[in-house]
């Protein structure tokens, strides 16, 4: 079955501080993987999208990486901003047809 | 360039009733897609719309159809509401074509609330 896991499920940080999020998956065949974000009460935004041959792709202050081999995926957050504040899905699309598998998210909340 | 709009953006019915949610995707998008969102399955995909057929279906029961329009605007139907269909529902375009990555552009979405 294919499937998306996202870890940590929420997460509280301080206001310029680093953080990262962590996406493992079993979608076969694979495509491409993105990050969105999803700020509260609106429509998710893409941050960044990787493809197989990708290891890293960054956006601004944020980063993400992808092993293909361990079908692992992080986000890295720098220097953290209180608009950051918001779920981050993983979305794994599958080869051929683009069909995404979502994961649940993590919630991130930054503190001032 | 106008992004995806949805409407209605809030609305409640009672169980039994039938509900049509709408999507106007972004000009020269020509695939749509709707996605159910809820705090305890979080993001699911329903089904895809391409040239007014649909092209991918999730695992939801028969009492969500859509269809599609010639001018790629969407609409998504439920039929015999259950309180488990009180869901955040987002329609997404992408391109479909030349110059498509997969990438999705989702709309603000319709909270339906079942009572």
């Amino acid at each position: 079955k294919n499937q998306v896991e996202q870890s940590p499920q929420s997460l509280i940080i301080l206001e310029g501080k680093n953080c990262t999020l962590q996406c493992n998956y079993t979608v076969s065949p694979f495509s491409n993987l993105r990050w969105y974000k999803q700020d509260t009460g609106r429509g998710p935004v893409s941050l960044t999208i990787m493809t197989f041959s990708e290891n890293t792709k960054s956006n601004g202050r944020y980063t993400a990486t992808l092993d293909a081999d361990t079908k692992q995926s992080s986000l890295h957050i720098t220097a953290s901003q209180l608009s950051d504040s918001a779920s981050y899905i993983c979305v794994v699309a599958l080869g051929g047809s683009y069909i995404p598998t979502f994961g649940r998210g993590t919630s991130l909340i930054v503190h001032p | 360039k106008a992004g995806v709009t949805q409407t209605p953006r809030y609305l409640i019915k009672t169980r039994g009733q039938q509900v049509t949610l709408s999507c106007s995707p972004i000009s020269g998008h020509r695939s749509v897609s709707w996605y159910q969102q809820t705090p305890g399955q979080g993001l699911q995909f329903l089904f895809e719309y391409f040239s007014e057929t649909q092209r991918n279906k999730g695992n939801f029961p028969g009492r969500f159809s859509g269809r599609q329009f010639s001018n790629s605007r969407s609409e998504m139907n439920v039929s015999t509401l259950e309180l488990g269909d009180s869901a955040l529902y987002l329609c997404a375009s992408r391109i479909y074509g030349t110059g498509d990555t997969g990438e999705l552009f989702f709309g603000e979405g319709s909270r339906l609330t079942v009572l």
